[in-house]
C-alpha cells in the first residue's frame, strides 16, 4: 500500500526560482493538505482541499499556490521561492465523514532549502 | 485566534519512568482532539478523542480528553527507548486540523 506520496524528497532552489511540490494518494480520500514543519513550530496549515477542484487558504498561504485537478493528487507550487519558504513540507489526507473527521494520513515529507 | 499549546516542549527521561504530556486548546467549534508520533520522517496516528473522560489506550500509552478544561493528556508508562519522538497534538473544527508545537521525548537507557 503506497498510502501518501510525496516527491520529490529533497530539493534545493535558488532564491526566485518556482517548483512544484507533488502529494499523491491512492486511499480515494476527498481532503487533502499542505503544511509546513518548521523547527519548534508544529506544523502549520498552508492550504487544504475538500475534493477535487476545490481548494482552500490555510494559516500561512501566502506564497504558495495549489491545486487539486484529480482527487487523487494535490500540487503545491512556489511561484518565487524566497529563503523564508526553506523548511520541510508535509502531505496528508483524510476521509470525509459527516459531523466529524477521520485521522491524518501523512506522506513522508518533502525537504526544501531556499539559498 | 484558534491554538493549541503542548507542554512541556522538550523532556529526558531513562527507560523504565512513566511520562505526561500536556496538550491545551482555545479551537472554535471543537470536533476532537488527535495526537499523534512521530520519529524521522511522517507523523503516525496514535489516538482521536472526542468525548470529555472516556480514556483511550494502546499498549503503554493513554489518553484522556478534559472539554471542560480545554485540554488532553497523553501517559506513556514504562518509557522504552523507542518512545524516542516528537508527540503532536492536534485539534480539529470544520475541516482544518490546528497543531500544538509538540513534544521532543528523549528516553535514555
Amino acid at each position: 500500500n503506497a498510502g501518501v506520496t510525496q516527491t520529490p524528497k529533497f530539493r534545493v532552489l535558488k532564491t526566485g526560482q518556482s517548483m512544484t511540490l507533488l502529494c499523491a494518494q491512492d486511499m480515494n480520500h476527498e481532503y487533502m493538505y499542505w503544511y509546513r514543519q518548521d523547527p519548534g513550530m508544529g506544523l502549520r496549515l498552508i492550504h487544504y482541499s475538500v475534493g477535487e477542484g476545490t481548494t482552500a487558504k490555510g494559516e500561512v498561504p501566502d506564497g504558495y499556490n495549489v491545486s487539486r485537478l484529480k482527487k487523487q493528487n494535490f500540487l503545491l507550487g512556489l511561484e518565487s521561492a524566497a529563503p523564508s519558504q526553506t523548511s520541510v513540507y508535509f502531505c496528508a489526507s483524510s476521509y470525509f465523514v459527516q459531523g466529524g473527521n477521520q485521522p491524518q494520513h501523512f506522506g513522508d515529507g518533502t525537504r526544501l532549502s531556499i539559498l | 485566534e484558534d491554538k493549541v499549546v503542548q507542554s512541556p516542549l522538550s523532556l529526558v527521561v531513562h527507560e523504565g519512568d512513566t511520562v505526561t504530556l500536556n496538550c491545551s486548546y482555545e479551537v472554535t467549534n471543537f470536533r476532537s482532539l488527535l495526537w499523534y508520533k512521530q520519529e524521522k520522517k511522517a507523523p503516525t496516528f496514535l489516538f482521536m478523542l472526542t468525548s470529555s473522560g472516556i480514556e483511550k489506550k494502546s499498549g503503554r500509552l493513554s489518553s484522556i480528553l478534559d472539554k471542560k478544561e480545554l485540554s488532553s493528556i497523553l501517559n506513556i508508562t514504562a518509557t522504552q527507548t523507542g518512545d524516542s519522538a516528537i508527540y503532536l497534538c492536534a485539534v480539529y473544527n470544520f475541516n482544518k486540523f490546528y497543531f500544538g508545537s509538540g513534544t521532543k521525548l528523549n528516553v535514555k537507557p
